[in-house]
Order: structure tokens, then sequence, then C-alpha cells
């Protein structure tokens, strides 16, 4: 079993349409948790960044984490065309490295 | 642009040969991280330096890799005598070392073994 597990998809959704992508895992040292986009060919970049449980919102995207559960969640409003991307959450602990340990990335388009 | 500099974009070599890739990273980043993608898979970690010093690698990194970063500045990662299955996207990261904060990734070397 991988330490964090993300449905590759792909997921495709009308434009306008709610969003969600899921990781879980399998270790409870992990303290941050992230979401990152990466679009053909490109680098990733990070979406959000949230520490332990809770919920945090930045505009159309909003995190939540669950770590009783080992579940955590990404969220788009109003999702539009330029949203198609592959989405890969990843997560880490404090200490050591801090290397990022990343799910496969689900690969999302929004159809206009 | 995050700001971290990758080259080549894109190398294609055939079976057998040594290849290098170059990472740039913001210059007050100490922390600097190599990963390597391979389609359809999340990165994974193959090493980390903390200024100079290389302080923990994969056991995806095998004995025809090898990683430096002088001085603690810029990064190479050589592979020798290269396989194709050593075809992937090999990708850097750097981190400012402070606690709560975010790494910025390159965009990426990808490798075609021919």
């Amino acid at each position: 079993q991988k330490e964090v597990e993300q449905d590759p998809g792909p997921l495709s959704v009308p434009e306008g349409a709610i969003v969600s992508l899921n990781c879980t895992y399998s270790n409870s040292a992990f303290q941050y948790f992230m979401w990152y986009r990466q679009y053909s060919r490109k680098g990733p970049e990070l979406l959000m960044y949230t520490y332990s449980s809770g919920n945090k919102e930045d505009g159309r995207f909003t995190a939540q984490v669950d770590k009783s559960s080992k579940y955590i969640s990404l969220f788009i409003r109003d999702s539009q065309p330029s949203d198609s991307a592959t989405y890969l959450c990843a997560m880490t602990y404090q200490g050591g490295s801090e290397k990022l340990v990343f799910g496969k990335g689900t690969k999302l388009t929004v159809n206009p | 642009d995050t700001g971290v500099s990758q080259d080549p974009r894109h190398k294609i070599t055939k079976r057998g040969q040594n290849v290098t890739f170059r990472c740039d990273p913001i210059s007050e980043h100490n922390r600097l991280y190599w990963y390597r993608q391979t389609l359809g898979q999340g990165p994974e970690f193959l090493t980390y330096f903390q200024n100079e010093a290389q302080l923990e690698k994969s056991r995806l990194l095998s004995d025809r890799f090898s990683a430096e970063r002088p001085k603690g500045s810029f990064s190479t990662l050589e592979i020798q005598r290269t396989e194709q299955g050593d075809s992937a996207m090999y990708l850097c990261a750097t981190h400012p070392g402070q606690a709560n904060t975010e790494a910025f990734f390159g965009q990426g070397t990808r490798l075609t073994v021919v």
C-alpha cells in the first residue's frame, strides 16, 4: 500500500461545476498537507498549504484536512476551463528532510 | 516563474550515455530537493541537500545517479549509463528552510532515453 492514495481519474466536468478531489494517507506523522496544480509538461505549482486539521479557503479553492480519517480534499467552485490540469496532493512532516510524498495526481478537464 | 531554473528543459539521449542536469535555486533557499516523475505518477523523492551537504538519498537513487551542490548554490544531477527506465521528468524544488513555508518547483528536465 502506498503512503498516499489518489484516484488518477480522469475527471471531466462542465464549466461552472463544483469539483471535489481527494486523497487518503496511511502515515499518521504527516502534519503539512498541500495541493499542487500541474499543467502538461510543466513543474507543479502550489495551490493550497494546510497545517494539521481544518479548512482553508483561497478564492474559489477550499482545502480540507481530516487527520482522524487520514483524508484530505480540495474543492474548486465555479470551475473554469483554465482549471484543466493534473492536481497532486502532497504531504510531509516536520523534521528531517521534510521531503514531500505525493499522490499519483488526478487529471481534471473542465469543458466550456 | 517560481525563480527555480532548470536546464536543459528537454534531453534526448541514447541508452548507455551519461547525462547531467542543472538546477539553479532561489538564492536564499538553503534546502534543495530532486524528484523524479514518470508518466501518470506523482513526483518521487530522490535526494535532499541542506546547503552543500547531501543529507538524504532515496533507495530510488541507484549507484548510477549522483548529485552535487557545490558551495550550496546550484545543484547537478548526473545519470551514468542511462537506461530506458530512466526516462522521466526530473524536478528540482527549493525551500527557504523555515517552518510552515512552501517549496518551489522548477519546470523540470524531461529526459528521453532511446
